[in-house]
């Protein structure tokens, strides 16, 4: 079974950069699935913020086009956001997710932008 | 970017009810494949979202046979067949066929 697990810090200054881990478990991130991150702001919206797939490749929410970026480790199957000059509107939980069925989710990392 | 529309925002239910949510497209889900990517969410308080309904009408597995799918195109719905306490929450539509995209919930609350 996949298992996901994000990190980082859970406070960021405004204009700095944010940056997290998604760790995978349970299946090689180079074997196949979109790798996605997925954020909940405060109240109930989701957003999809950008993927990087099995072969690399990455697509981007073009509301964050300017701001974003996904890589990866293979050699530790970890991915990464880096999302660029935060306001407090990047408050959210973020997720990594699998896939265009959302059937693996991790636990989320809560990340408050505030000075 | 795709649209999708959810409604009820909010559903007050009493434990057996059955209950729906509707989310409708901006625009036709059908991919080029033949599938359709639109799934349902159920994200209870203080935990992760959990599959619920994938590709329209299939049902997750271990997911219990109370909750069905329905719907084609633009129009989808979600129905609840005897709403339960451990049921509340709230639910979004999710597709996957173009730019992924999310409904804007329904929180599930017991009357």
């Amino acid at each position: 079974e996949i298992q996901l697990q994000e990190s980082g810090p859970g406070l960021v200054k405004p204009s700095q950069s944010l940056s997290l881990t998604c760790s995978v478990t349970g299946y090689t991130i180079t074997s196949g699935y979109d790798w996605s991150w997925i954020r909940k702001f405060p109240g109930n919206k989701m957003e999809w913020m950008g993927y990087i797939s099995y072969s690399g490749s990455t697509n981007y929410n073009p509301s964050l086009k300017s701001r974003i970026s996904i890589t990866r480790d293979t050699s530790k199957n970890q991915f990464f956001l880096q999302l660029n000059s935060v306001t407090t509107e990047d408050t959210a939980t973020y997720y990594c997710a699998p896939g265009s069925y959302f059937d693996y989710w991790g636990q989320g990392v809560m990340v408050t932008v505030s000075s | 970017d795709v649209v999708l529309t959810q409604t009820p925002p909010t559903l007050s239910a009493t434990i057996g009810q059955s209950v729906s949510i509707s989310c409708r497209s901006s625009q036709s889900l059908l991919h080029s494949n033949g599938n359709t990517y639109l799934h349902w969410l159920l994200q209870r308080p203080g935990q992760s979202p959990q599959l619920l309904i994938y590709s329209v009408s299939r049902l997750e597995s271990g997911v219990p046979n109370r909750f069905s799918g329905s719907g084609s195109g633009t129009d989808f719905t979600l129905k609840i067949s005897g709403v339960e306490a451990e049921d509340l929450g709230v639910y979004y539509c999710v597709q996957g066929t173009h730019a992924p995209t999310f409904g804007a919930g329904t929180k599930l609350e017991l009357k």
